[in-house]
């Protein structure tokens, strides 16, 4: 079975300092597929990342940053120069590769920044 | 384009009741998915319509069910309802084709708040 864990439930920083979320997650597929998503207080799931698993990259989005690790099944989010902005519940989550849809996703992380 | 709609975005049953949940895809969009979020289990797959047909369901009972048209809307119904099922009702729609490499980028609407009493 799937399995995500992220074991930070909340987190709070000061505005402009650098957070790190991280992501753990299990699966026996070879191949798969991760994703962040964003829930501001308005409840709506924002997509922000999808990454394959042969994809080791690591990549930027302006001030994201996901850093991929499958020999440590990790797949981490860092926010630089954090905003108010950025205060939400942010969600890793799995999907298979048996031509469905179904995301597992982890418990979240609560991130609040401090102004 | 526009995004993924609900309706009704707020609802208050009572116990025993059944409800019926309506979830608009973006255009173009084949695969509609459905899931629960409640603070004590978080955010759980209720089951997964690509071109009218389930593809996947999740581990809820057959009290939940749903249902995709033609023009790829989907509804959620919840028969006899129990006060656990109070949550927040979340619809995601993507552009999966339904073969393999899937698992496209999925987009969700403002989500259906369900209150039960």
């Amino acid at each position: 079975a799937q399995k995500v864990t992220q074991a930070q439930t909340e987190i709070s920083v000061v505005e402009k300092e650098d957070v790190t979320l991280d992501c753990v997650y299990e699966t026996r597929d070879t191949t798969y597929y991760l994703f962040w998503y964003k829930q501001p207080p308005s409840g709506e799931l924002v997509f922000l990342i999808r990454r394959n698993s042969f994809d080791e990259q690591n990549e930027i989005s302006g001030r994201y940053s996901w850093n991929f690790q499958k020999s440590t099944s990790s797949f981490n989010f860092t926010i630089t120069a954090s905003q108010v902005v950025d205060s939400a519940v942010y969600f890793c989550a799995l999907s298979d590769n048996f031509g469905n849809e179904k995301l597992t996703f982890g418990t979240g992380t609560r991130l609040t920044i401090i102004p | 384009k526009a995004g993924v709609t609900q309706t009704p975005r707020y609802l208050i049953k009572t116990r025993g009741q059944q409800v019926t949940l309506s979830c608009s895809p973006i255009s173009g969009h084949r695969s509609v998915s459905w899931y629960q979020q409640t603070p004590g289990q978080g955010l759980q797959f209720l089951f997964e319509y690509f071109s009218e047909t389930q593809r996947n369901k999740g581990n809820f009972p057959g009290r939940f069910s749903g249902r995709q048209f033609s023009n790829s809307r989907s509804e959620m119904n919840v028969s006899t309802l129990e006060l656990g099922d109070s949550a927040l009702y979340l619809c995601a729609s993507s552009s999966g084709t339904g073969g393999l490499p899937s698992s496209y980028e999925q987009y969700f609407g403002p989500g259906t708040r369900l209150t039960v009493t």
